[in-house]
């Protein structure tokens, strides 16, 4: 396991970008796919999307396409998951989640971000 | 996409007793691809069950998955009172889907 870390709860308006940053401790970094995964109040899981911090390929769920990119910065083993167009069903924790090269699920998780999309 | 129903919604159990928690696929998958998570409130999921029947690093043995095709399930066999959670099925596919969860209360 890999331990995750995130960046702090934001507030954004409507029509607002949204950049969280998850950093990785205690292992080598491209060796875990990196996945943001949310979750909207009292909601179930949503994947976004994947990012492999070896080459920096990615791959987004259908529903988030043209609206979310994720980056890696290898230099300091964090992911970054920036949303643009917020709306209000943007409220939401994200997280994001690490899978080991190799495995089929998620072995790690960061604290989760709550972002909050309001007016 | 794969979607992912789980059964019940709620279940509602006391300690010491068998929990059994299903999970069916809208079409037949690999037990590769197919994890079972635990969440607790205000805490991230946690990884209990990976290609169907494997329990991850940790997770004590009253915890069990099985099954296959389309229908998979997750077994308590004797419920402690941390275990009163939600439980999410995961499959990994090119789209990445979860099940909509089942809360297990007391």
């Amino acid at each position: 396991q890999v331990q995750l870390v995130q960046s702090g709860a934001e507030v954004k308006k409507p029509g607002a970008s949204l950049k969280i940053s998850c950093k990785a401790f205690e292992y080598t970094f491209t060796t875990y796919y990196m996945h943001w995964v949310r979750q909207a109040p009292g909601q179930g899981l949503e994947w976004m999307g994947i990012i492999n911090p070896s080459g920096g390929s990615t791959s987004y769920a259908q529903k988030f396409q043209g609206r979310v990119t994720m980056t890696r910065d290898t230099s300091t083993s964090t992911v970054y998951m920036e949303l643009s167009s917020l709306r209000s069903e943007d409220t939401a924790v994200y997280y994001c989640a690490g899978q080991r090269s190799g495995s089929l699920s998620f072995d790690s998780w960061g604290q989760g971000t709550l972002v909050t999309v309001s007016s | 996409e794969i979607v992912l129903t789980q059964s019940p919604g709620t279940l509602s159990l006391s300690p010491g007793e068998r929990a059994t928690l299903s999970c069916r696929a809208s079409q037949s998958v690999s037990s590769n691809f197919l994890a079972w998570y635990q969440q607790k409130p205000g805490q991230a999921p946690r990884l209990l069950i990976y290609g169907a029947s494997s329990r991850a690093t940790g997770i004590p043995d009253r915890f069990s998955g099985s099954g296959s095709g389309t229908d998979f399930t997750l077994t308590i066999s004797r419920l402690e009172p941390e275990d009163f959670a939600v439980y999410y099925c995961q499959h990994y596919g090119s789209s990445l889907t979860f099940g909509q969860g089942t809360k297990l209360e007391i």
